[in-house]
């Protein structure tokens, strides 16, 4: 199984500082994908295949990484980003999911 | 588009078991796989396994070979998740996903209880 090691666990973050959230591969990965969560609702596809945005997702967030080690950059950050995020690996089976990065706002 | 609407909340008993229905819409069932998802109250997402409708093959974490199940009923578009002798640790909302975690249903919040 590929365990997958967001750092950090949470933090927070003032309006307009650049955010980087850090996904570890315990094995090389093809690609790293990532989603948004905010509470109550189900997790909204935000990053995938390492770097391509999914429909909507605003253009201060990047993603960029290869083999273990992967990351999420805001480069601005907004109130509306505030919420969890996780990594996901669709590489191998079973499927594995970061533990998470609550991102809040100062 | 693709929605998703998966089943009702279920309040259950301990060791009892359970099923949990995903009904596609927009699309054939048969066009993706389908995932399910577990997140415990407050926790992170946890991936249960996947179905292929198309030959009912499935993937699971091996944590859950023993706890879920996953069938699929290409007749009416429907993947569904057995979960079997619940505990108090499968209280959570479980998910159900399309193949490449695109379409994401609403969830299905099972509360294990006596």
């Amino acid at each position: 199984e590929i365990v997958l090691t967001q750092s950090p666990t949470t933090m927070a973050t003032s309006p307009g500082e650049k955010v980087t959230i850090t996904c570890r591969a315990s094995s090389s990965v093809s690609y790293m994908h990532w989603f948004q969560q905010k509470s109550g609702t189900s997790p909204k596809p935000w990053i995938y295949d390492t770097s391509k945005l999914a429909s909507g997702v605003p253009d201060r967030f990047s993603g960029s990484g290869s083999g273990t080690s992967y990351s999420l950059t805001i480069s601005s950050m907004e109130a509306e980003d505030g919420a969890t995020y996780y990594c996901l690996q669709r590489s191998s089976y079973p499927n594995t999911f970061g533990a998470g990065t609550k991102l809040e706002l100062k | 588009e693709v929605q998703l609407q998966q089943s009702g909340a279920e309040l259950v008993r301990p060791g009892t078991s359970v099923k949990l229905s995903c009904k596609v819409s927009g699309d054939t069932i048969t066009a993706s796989y389908i995932h399910f998802v577990k997140q415990r109250p407050g926790q992170g997402l946890e991936w249960i396994g996947r179905i292929d409708p198309e030959d009912d093959s499935s993937k699971y974490d091996e944590k859950f070979k023993n706890k879920a199940t996953l069938t699929a009923d290409t007749s009416s578009n429907t993947a569904y998740l057995k979960l079997s002798s619940l505990t108090s640790e499968d209280t959570a909302t479980y998910f159900c996903t399309t193949w490449y975690f695109d379409f994401w249903g609403p969830g299905t919040m099972v509360t294990v209880s006596s």
